[in-house]
């Protein structure tokens, strides 16, 4: 069964600063990676999507994938108070219909 | 913006206990998810449903039904709640159901099982 194990649990970044959420994979179907950002209070809102290999920038974030590596991270330049979040990586399978299963979160806090 | 409403916010129910958590989204998505939220586990898929009548099983299904009546609404069923249940409970939609499709998350529910 897919393991998805996100790192640090927490993480206290500048503002301003870059934070670096991590996350890696277990199984090598996989094929379709989010990331999921949650505010206190609130449901899970998608962030970013990253399906190919390399880099994707959207923003002050951008998503890096490596599938050789089962790695998948996000990083966030010139980090605001506002990003201060549970953070959550979500991985899904090639194929038919499939779930995403997702990883237990880093909490971000951006400190003015 | 995709709409998704969960009601009620907050429950509280004794073990044994009947409970129905409710979801509508508004925005004709095919696909309706429930999930569980609890730390040091992330989200965890309990049901999901792609069309009204429809139900398939998720990955923590025990001790839950579900039952999507048509294509707006979404209901979970815990016929004999118990304390392990106590948990924050999404609700999310997707126009599609692979996962290349955004999900869309409700504001959750909050469940406590005495």
């Amino acid at each position: 069964q897919q393991k998805v194990q996100q790192s640090p649990e927490s993480l206290i970044v500048p503002e301003g600063g870059m934070a670096s959420l991590n996350c890696t994979f277990s199984d090598r179907n996989s094929q379709y990676f989010w990331w999921y950002r949650q505010h206190s209070g609130e449901g899970p809102k998608a962030l970013m999507s990253i399906f190919s290999n390399g880099d994707k920038k959207e923003g002050r974030f951008t998503a890096h994938l490596n599938k050789a590596s089962l790695y998948v991270s996000l990083h966030i330049k010139d980090s605001q108070p506002s990003d201060s979040a549970l953070y959550f990586c979500a991985v899904g399978l090639s194929g038919s219909f499939n779930k995403l299963t997702f990883g237990a979160g880093t909490r971000l806090a951006v400190c003015p | 913006e995709a709409a998704v409403t969960q009601s009620p916010r907050n429950k509280v129910t004794v073990t044994g206990g009947n409970v129905t958590l409710s979801c509508r989204q508004t925005n004709s998505h095919n696909y309706m998810y429930w999930y569980r939220q609890d730390t040091g586990h992330g989200l965890r898929l309990i049901h999901y449903s792609y069309g009204a009548g429809n139900l398939q099983i998720g990955d923590v299904p025990d001790g839950y039904k579900a039952t999507r009546t048509t294509q707006e609404d979404f209901f979970l069923l815990l016929e004999l709640a118990s304390p392990s249940q106590t948990s924050l409970y999404f609700c999310a939609s997707s126009v599609g159901g692979g996962n290349y499709a955004e999900q869309f998350f409700g504001p959750g529910t909050r469940l406590t099982v005495l």
